[in-house]
């Protein structure tokens, strides 16, 4: 089984429509992390997470919300989607112990 | 502002040849690196790190070198394999402080049989 699972692994939605993407984890990790890939941009941060009761922002926040509901789950919420939301996003986890962070297999967003 | 950067987007070599994946930073604070690896269709995966008390981590056929005065950092893989093609990421961390982990841009490799 995945360590980092993402759920929808692909979308497709309309504009202005609210879409929520979900992550969860058994790898017992404390941080939790969302990113987003586009082409010639890298992966760029949105969210992160360090327990249940602490909420990040990252590089580029704007138009998401995230919502840390266990240790183990981490969703990702565009409120109003919008087509310049077209992306690759991954979930990732690392631990406080040791170093690296290890990486879901990614939800493909198609904002219509 | 980009502060992990990967000025080649793609980099093609024969099988068989050393391939230089090449990675710039800007923040004086960061003081751990890692390179993943991604293929289409899959999360990136962890390949190797190094910290910056360190100028050569090697790992198979995997080193990855530091300048710290440079800000520059390195992967080597020789031999290069048809396997290895896949897109390289760079990351860089500051392991006081919010313990981030920032990304460059990628680079595409192509390992031609």
């Amino acid at each position: 089984d995945a360590d980092v699972t993402q759920t929808p692994r692909n979308r497709i939605t309309k504009t202005g429509k609210r879409i929520m993407l979900e992550c969860s984890q058994t790898k017992g990790h404390d941080r939790m992390y969302w990113y987003r890939q586009d082409p010639g941009l890298g992966l760029r941060l949105i969210y992160y997470s360090f327990d249940v009761k602490d909420i990040n922002k990252g590089e580029i926040s704007d138009g998401y919300s995230v919502s840390r509901q266990a240790q183990a789950k981490f969703s990702l919420s565009l409120e109003s989607a919008i087509p310049n939301q077209t992306a690759l996003y991954f979930c990732a986890t690392s631990d406080r112990r040791t170093s690296g962070i290890h990486f879901g297999p990614g939800t493909r967003l198609t904002v219509t | 502002d980009q502060q992990v950067k990967q000025n080649s987007p793609s980099l093609s070599v024969q099988e068989g040849r050393i391939s230089i994946l090449n990675c710039d930073y800007t923040n004086s604070m960061f003081d751990y690196f890692l390179w993943y690896k991604k293929y289409p269709a899959e999360g990136p995966t962890f390949l190797i790190s190094i910290s910056s008390i360190k100028d050569k981590n090697e790992d198979g056929r995997f080193t990855v070198f530091l300048n710290k005065s440079a800000k520059h950092l390195s992967l080597h893989i020789v031999p290069s394999q048809p396997g290895d093609s896949a897109v390289y990421f760079c990351a860089a961390q500051t392991t006081s402080g919010t313990y981030k982990y920032i990304f460059g841009t990628g680079t595409r490799l192509k390992v031609l049989a």
